[in-house]
């Protein structure tokens, strides 16, 4: 069965950088991408990135490009999300989830991201 | 940016009611269109993907139909389990853009 398995909570500090990664199972890895979408709390939905685990090729949400960076490797079938710069508006939920180009199905379980000082 | 307009924000329904949720979308986006049910302290799950096709092991009881840019996300028979939050989303073009969440609760 497919699964999406995601690193654990993180705590930083104002400044620095998180790297989250999201494990893929139960298929083949470069047939789907990955996408990123954060959840601060209480809040809604927010898209930040797609990534081809096939070529690498990426793309990203305004609001995020020259911070985040998505990378994968093919050989443990992981995708990592990098975000830099790291400010208290950042704490989030960050989810990956496997899509056809666009089209989600499957989710990861999330991963807390907490910034504080 | 294509904005989703999503209502009502919140909604209280008895077991066994139907429930209709809408979400509009700011320009034209075809019927690329999913929702979401996210259950607190989970991660969402994809209940619907091209505005009407239900993703598998997704129950009936969910439909989903669009008229224009108008897009409705509807549940026959509410049960227990489907209170939740649920988000619509345009994947015509990025960037990815979500609907504000409904909330569905117990009346």
């Amino acid at each position: 069965q497919v699964q999406l398995v995601q690193s654990g909570a993180e705590v930083k500090k104002p400044g620095a950088s998180v790297k989250v990664s999201c494990k893929a199972s139960g298929y083949t890895f470069t047939s789907y991408y990955m996408h990123w979408v954060r959840q601060a709390p209480g809040q809604g939905l927010e898209w930040m990135g797609i990534i081809n685990p096939s070529g690498g090729s990426t793309s990203y949400a305004q609001k995020f490009q020259g911070r985040v960076t998505v990378t994968r490797d093919t050989s443990t079938s992981t995708v990592y999300m990098d975000l830099s710069s790291l400010r208290s508006e950042d704490t989030a939920v960050y989810y990956c989830a496997r899509a056809r180009l666009r089209q989600f199905d499957y989710w990861g379980q999330g991963t807390l991201v907490t910034v504080s000082s | 940016d294509i904005q989703m307009t999503q209502s009502p924000s919140s909604l209280s329904a008895s077991v066994g009611d139907r429930v209709t949720i809408t979400c509009r979308a700011s320009q034209g986006i075809s019927n690329y269109l999913a929702w979401f049910q996210q259950k607190p302290g989970k991660a969402p799950k994809s209940l619907i993907y091209a505005a009407s096709s239900l993703q598998s092991g997704v129950p009936s009881k969910f439909s989903g139909s669009v008229s224009g840019t108008d897009f409705t996300l509807t549940i026959s028979s509410l049960q227990p389990e489907d209170f939740a939050t649920y988000y619509c989303q345009q994947y015509n073009s990025y960037p990815l853009t979500f609907g504000g969440g409904t909330k569905v609760e117990i009346k």
